[in-house]
Formats: C-alpha cells, structure tokens, sequence
C-alpha cells in the first residue's frame, strides 16, 4: 500500500542542538517533497519543497535532503529554539503535477530550553 | 492579504443536522482544497478544485458529503445529515498556479473549523 510515514513519538531536543525529523515513503516516485509546520489550533504553514532532482534545500536555520533511492528526506533544524516547538508535517504528490497532496501524520518537535 | 478565511471557527450540532463550513480562498488562487484532519487518521484530502470546477472527490467519504464552489472566492462544504463520526477539523487551502513565492504545489492553509457532532 502507499505510505508515508514520520517517527510517531515526540522528538525532544535542547535548545541550540540540531532537531532532525524523518520522513519515509514506499511505492511513490514523486517529483517532489514538502515540509510544513502545524501549531496547536492552526493550519499548516508551508516551509520548503524541495524536488526529485535536487538533494538538499536551505532556508535560514531550515534544511532539506531528499534521497529518491532511499525514499527517504530528512528536515534538519539548526540552533533549534523553543519558538520552533510544532508539529511538522512532510507531503507529496504521488501521481506529478496534479497537486493532490498525501500526507504524513506528522512529528511533535519540543525544544526545551 | 488576508489569507484563506474559514468560517464558522468551530461548530457544535446534534447528530442528523446540516452542517455547513465556509471558505474563502486567497485573491487570484485558482485551487481549492477541503480537508478533515483527525488524530486516527491524520490529514485527509476531501475533494478539490481548479478553477471553480471540482476535479477529483474520491476522498468524499460519502454521499452526506458535498462540496461546491460558486465562484472563484467562495466554497462551501456540507454534511448532511451529520454523524459523530464526522466530528474533526476542516480545512480549507488555495494554491496559485504559476505561483512565484512558491509555484502551485504550495499550498496555503485556513485556520480550520473545529466542528464536533453530538
């Protein structure tokens, strides 16, 4: 069956440290790969997207890789702070340029200070 | 701009009544997006639109479920008869083809209504 899947538990990182959050796919060969943010009681915001051709993407503190052979993108956040603590969601769209989005379930990011 | 407006915010009914949740996407977006998330099962897609016409539904769980799009600012969702089983969060998003901040694969959230059926 097609699937996404994203570490279920919670990720606990200290403030300062490198949070990197997982995101695995089977049976996809998607053009390309997003990652947004979700905070309690809001809606997704978009973050970076990064394409089946590229094999990383930065944002200021943001980082993405993707690996089409491992199926697999990493979302790094460097100097994480407690403001970064979210939930964070990956989705692609498996079938190309029809933007029907599948979507992870997500990974709670807690930065403690 | 204001961004996606989803109204009502949240939304309390009996069992068996109509619900029906709002959506207003961004000026010039020519894709709209409803969508039901739970805990169990996450971010859904419903059914979406290009350019007021819908192009594929089959994430309508049923026929209690429609969605229409009269015109290129306003969408509505509606269940009826509604059932606890309905009770999630919906959202509704837009995207712009040929966008430049982020090309049409970006999609650009509402802050949900939270509808709970008793």
């Amino acid at each position: 069956s097609q699937k996404i899947e994203q570490n279920s538990e919670a990720l606990n990182i200290q403030e300062g440290k490198t949070a990197t959050l997982t995101c695995n796919y089977t049976n996809y060969s998607p053009a390309y790969l997003q990652w947004y943010r979700q905070d309690p009681g809001r809606g997704p915001v978009f973050l970076l997207l990064i394409r089946e051709n590229e094999k990383e993407k930065r944002k200021e503190r943001l980082k993405v890789t993707f690996d089409t052979t491992l199926k697999q993108s990493l979302f790094h956040i460097t100097a994480s702070q407690p403001a970064d603590s979210a939930t964070y969601l990956c989705a692609l769209d498996p079938w190309g340029s029809n933007y029907q989005l599948i979507w992870g379930a997500g990974t709670k990011l807690i930065i403690k200070p | 701009d204001a961004g996606v407006i989803q109204s009502p915010r949240h939304e309390v009914t009996e069992m068996g009544q109509e619900v029906t949740l709002r959506c207003k996407p961004i000026s010039g977006h020519d894709y709209l997006f409803w969508y039901r998330q739970t805990m169990m099962r996450g971010l859904e897609l419903l059914i979406y639109f290009n350019n007021n016409v819908p192009i594929d539904d089959s994430g309508m769980p049923e026929d209690r479920f429609s969605a229409k799009m009269p015109n290129a600012s306003f969408s509505t969702l509606k269940i009826q008869p509604s059932e606890p089983r309905d009770s999630a969060v919906y959202f509704c998003a837009s995207s712009a083809q040929g966008s430049l901040a982020g090309g049409p694969e970006t999609q650009y959230f509402g802050p949900g209504t939270r509808l709970l059926v008793l």
